[in-house]
């Protein structure tokens, strides 16, 4: 089984903190992608990535950063968390073929306060 | 602009009717896919159909049908025959190339509810 794993399910910061939500997939996919999902707003993505080290801003990444220095592993990075970054946190991965589906983490709920 | 426009954010469909999401998109690529996916309360996201932009077939995969209308941008999910477990978020997405990479876009979701 594809598995894509987001290291926590809830998440728990104060504003200001520096926030690390890490995804670990063991496919060897080349693609990983970040979003954030509100009501109402669908996904958004935050960023992409489609090779290691490589990093292509999405429709909102202000407020966020990403690392991937190892293909497995993508990090979103908030660098001092804001209350409006209070969202689910979803993070998928796919291999870089048009026409194959992307597989999803169970998604990280973050909370910030 | 939007690239994924889904206009239904609800819908309420009496149990064993057939189903009829709608999504349109925007692209100048000539080559590009769609999906769908399901979200259903517990929140993992569900692959259920794929169809790519050279297909000339519209995509199956048991109760689910892709409606593929190239000319009017439309990728509309057909669901056949609703069960009680098709209550969930359906989400049209697309992915097309961008500058070497592949970019993954979603639209804002129709929740769907099936009445007994």
């Amino acid at each position: 089984d594809v598995k894509v794993t987001q290291s926590s399910r809830y998440l728990v910061k104060r504003t200001g903190e520096k926030v690390f939500l890490e995804c670990v997939q063991d496919m060897d996919h080349e693609n990983m992608f970040w979003y954030r999902q509100d009501p109402g707003l669908g996904l958004r993505l935050i960023y992409f990535s489609y090779d290691v080290k490589m990093k292509e801003k999405g429709d909102i990444p202000e407020g966020y950063s990403v690392s991937r220095e190892k293909k497995e592993r993508f990090s979103l990075i908030l660098e001092s968390a804001s209350t409006n970054q209070t969202s689910m946190y979803l993070c998928a991965s796919s291999f870089g073929l048009t026409g194959t589906e992307a597989f999803f983490g169970q998604g990280t709920r973050l909370t910030v306060v | 602009a939007q690239k994924i426009t889904q206009t239904q954010p609800g819908m309420f469909v009496q149990e064993k009717e057939a189903v009829t999401l709608d999504c349109t998109y925007d692209t100048s690529d000539p080559s590009y896919g769609l999906f769908w996916y399901k979200q259903p309360s517990s929140g993992e996201m569900i692959f259920l159909i794929y169809q790519g932009s050279y297909d000339q077939q519209n995509a199956t995969e048991g109760r689910y049908s892709l409606n593929f209308q190239k000319a009017r941008k439309s990728a509309n999910l057909v669901i056949s025959a609703s069960q009680l477990g098709d209550s969930a978020m359906y989400f049209c997405a697309m992915r097309e190339p961008n500058f070497g990479n592949e970019k993954l876009t979603f639209g804002t979701g129709t929740r769907l509810t099936i009445i007994p």
